[in-house]
Parts: structure tokens; sequence; C-alpha cells
């Protein structure tokens, strides 16, 4: 039972250079969610869709784009890569509503040169 | 911007003892969730406490909330060279537009545990 999977683990871009971060999920969750942890900044939201066909800006969306492509998948784009975005970041799901716990990948390291 | 705040940033114990970390937050909460993050690992989910609950345990961990201090706090008890990782609170409030419910993350506490 796989759980929540990212790809790439690592990668490293230079300034400008466009990409996209997957995640899948097969726990059958409604809700999933993209976080990127910074060093003494703990995680914070970037997207996050609910449910299959809605998405939602969390607290730092400025630069990056999302697609639900099913309910399994949600990926992250960053269209035009710059050093601030250099970070790690983090896919979660989980049942929809209130009270329920997440699961996470175990991250993609991104580093922007 | 971070709802929960955790003290201490960091705790180092030896083996055997218990440690607490303590979470604080500013806006009404439905539940606080604790997480643990093992180094080079997502977060894992331990434990889930309600608004109308005051303590809760599960295995070693015990966890307590004050709605009317608006903190929590996490204890383990009887640490193991394993425990070592980073523990983070998340609140989990209703937003705006009724059904999008979201967690907010505190910064973390980093636990050492000695053998």
């Amino acid at each position: 039972n796989a759980g929540v999977t990212q790809t790439p683990k690592f990668q490293v871009l230079k300034t400008g250079q466009s990409m996209t971060l997957q995640c899948a999920q097969d726990m059958n969750h409604n809700s999933m969610y993209w976080y990127r942890q910074d060093p003494g900044m703990g995680l914070r939201l970037i997207y996050y869709s609910a449910s299959e066909g809605t998405t939602d800006k969390g607290e730092v969306p400025n630069g990056y784009n999302v697609s639900r492509l099913n309910k399994r998948e949600f990926s992250l784009r960053l269209e035009s890569a710059a050093p601030s975005q250099t970070s790690v970041y983090f896919c979660a799901s989980s049942i929809q509503g209130s009270g329920q716990p997440q699961h996470f990948g175990d991250g993609t390291r991104l580093s922007i040169l | 911007s971070q709802q929960g705040e955790e003290d201490p940033q960091a705790l180092s114990i030896q083996e055997g003892e218990n440690a607490t970390m303590n979470c604080s937050y500013k806006t009404s909460i439905n539940n606080l969730q604790w997480y643990r993050q093992n180094s080079g690992r997502g977060l894992v989910h331990l434990i889930l406490i309600r608004s109308n609950e005051r303590e809760k345990h599960s295995g070693r961990l015990r966890v307590t909330l004050d709605t009317s201090k608006k903190s929590s706090s996490l204890l383990i008890t009887a640490s193991r060279a394993a425990d070592t990782a980073s523990y983070f609170c998340a609140t989990d409030a209703l937003r705006s537009g009724g059904s999008n419910y979201k967690l907010t993350f505190g910064k973390g506490t980093l636990l050492t545990v000695n053998p």
C-alpha cells in the first residue's frame, strides 16, 4: 500500500525554468494538499483541493499553479522558477471534512539556482 | 500566517525521560492534531484532540487541550532514541466558505533523545 507518492524526490532547476511536481494517492481520499517546508517556517499551505474538480489558494500561492487531474492525482507547477522557491515540497491527502488526519508523501527537494 | 506555535523550539533529553512539548494558537478551533516528522521524511499523524475534549491518550502519548488558554501539550513518556524527530501541532478551523477544512501547522519542536 503506497499511500501518497511524490515524484521526483530531488530536482535542481535554473532560474526561469518550469517544472511540474507530481503527487498521487491510493487511499480514495477526496482532499489533497500541497505544502512547502522551509527552515524555521514550518509547513505552509500553497494550494489545496477539497474535492475532485475544485482547487483553492492557501497561504503562499504566488508563483504556483495546480491541477487536480482526477481523484488520485494533484500536481503542482512552477511556471518560472525563482530562487525563493527553493524548498521541500510535500503533498498530502485526507478524507474530506474536519478532524481528518492528513497523510503525507516523503517530499520533493527542489533547488533553484 | 502560523496559527500554532510550538515551545520549545528544541528539546534534548536522555532515554527513559519524559518529553513535554507545548503548542499555542490564536483563533478558535474545531480540533488540534499532533504530527511527527523523522529527518528526510513526510509528516505522520500521531493524535487528534477535539475542542470539547481536555485530555487524550494513545500508547506513550498524552495530549491535553485548554481552549480557554488556546494551548495544547504533548507528553511522550519513557522516551526512546527512536522518538528523535520533529513534532508539529496543527489546528483545524472552519474557514469562510463553509466546507473547506484545512490545517495550519506550527513551526515544530525538534526532540532529540540521547541513548
